[in-house]
């Protein structure tokens, strides 16, 4: 069974482009939800996913923004990057419904620099 | 505001030394608590769920038990494969997880 794919793995952009990741979930998984991993922050929820509706969002400025297709397939994109932005983006799945008794698997991530 | 404490930081631990990692945690509305490890370089795969005080759950070394304001995760005779990120995350009434800063393990052949 084929694990959350996240596209790409590695990436470098300069200060004031956008960025586009991309996730697959888990072969029937409908809710999927995105995170930054900062040395500094650890691990920060972004958004979350359920049946191309967003059910949930962190504490992250609007350059930050994210969608669901109906294969349940995701992106995220962050406009205007700053410096600060480069992280680890890690997206996340999970059946989703209802909380109770979801496991919730990550992909490998995206790592992303900003220069 | 949730809040998840992992302690230690760091732990070094010689081959076969057991030891315990400590995940406190103040929310409402807990809905389950999870373990993942994390190796350099690659997202967090899932150890446990835990959804009740004193529910446990065991893998081949790692034991991970819970009360109602903290967890454990005891690694018993540890290999130096078990050397990781710990992650402590808690699950509560709106779809998303908090995570705890993580215990970095070394485990010493």
């Amino acid at each position: 069974k084929a694990g959350v794919t996240q596209t790409p793995r590695y990436l470098i952009k300069t200060r004031g482009q956008q960025v586009t990741l991309s996730c697959s979930p888990i072969s029937g998984h409908r809710s999927v939800s995105w995170y930054q991993q900062t040395p500094g922050q650890g691990l920060q929820f972004l958004f979350e996913y359920f049946s191309e509706t967003q059910r949930n969002k962190g504490n992250f400025p609007g350059r930050f923004s994210g969608r669901q297709f109906s294969n349940s397939r995701s992106e995220m994109n962050v406009s205007t990057l700053e410096l600060g932005d480069s992280a680890l983006y890690l997206c996340a799945s999970s059946f989703g419904g209802t909380v109770s008794g979801n496991t919730i698997y990550f992909g490998e991530g995206s790592w992303l620099t900003v220069v | 505001e949730d809040q998840v404490t992992q302690s230690p930081e760091a732990l070094r631990l010689q081959e076969g030394e057991s030891s315990s990692l400590n995940c406190s945690y103040t929310v409402s509305g807990l809905r389950g608590l999870f373990w993942y490890r994390q190796d350099p370089g690659k997202g967090p795969e899932f150890l446990f769920t835990l959804y009740s005080a004193g529910e446990e759950k065991e893998k081949e070394r790692l034991k991970a038990t819970l009360t109602k304001k903290e967890s454990f995760l005891h690694i018993t005779a540890p290999k130096p494969e078990d050397s990781a990120t710990y992650l402590c995350a808690v699950q509560v009434n709106d779809y998303k997880l908090s995570f705890g800063a993580g215990t970095t393990v070394t485990v010493r052949a």
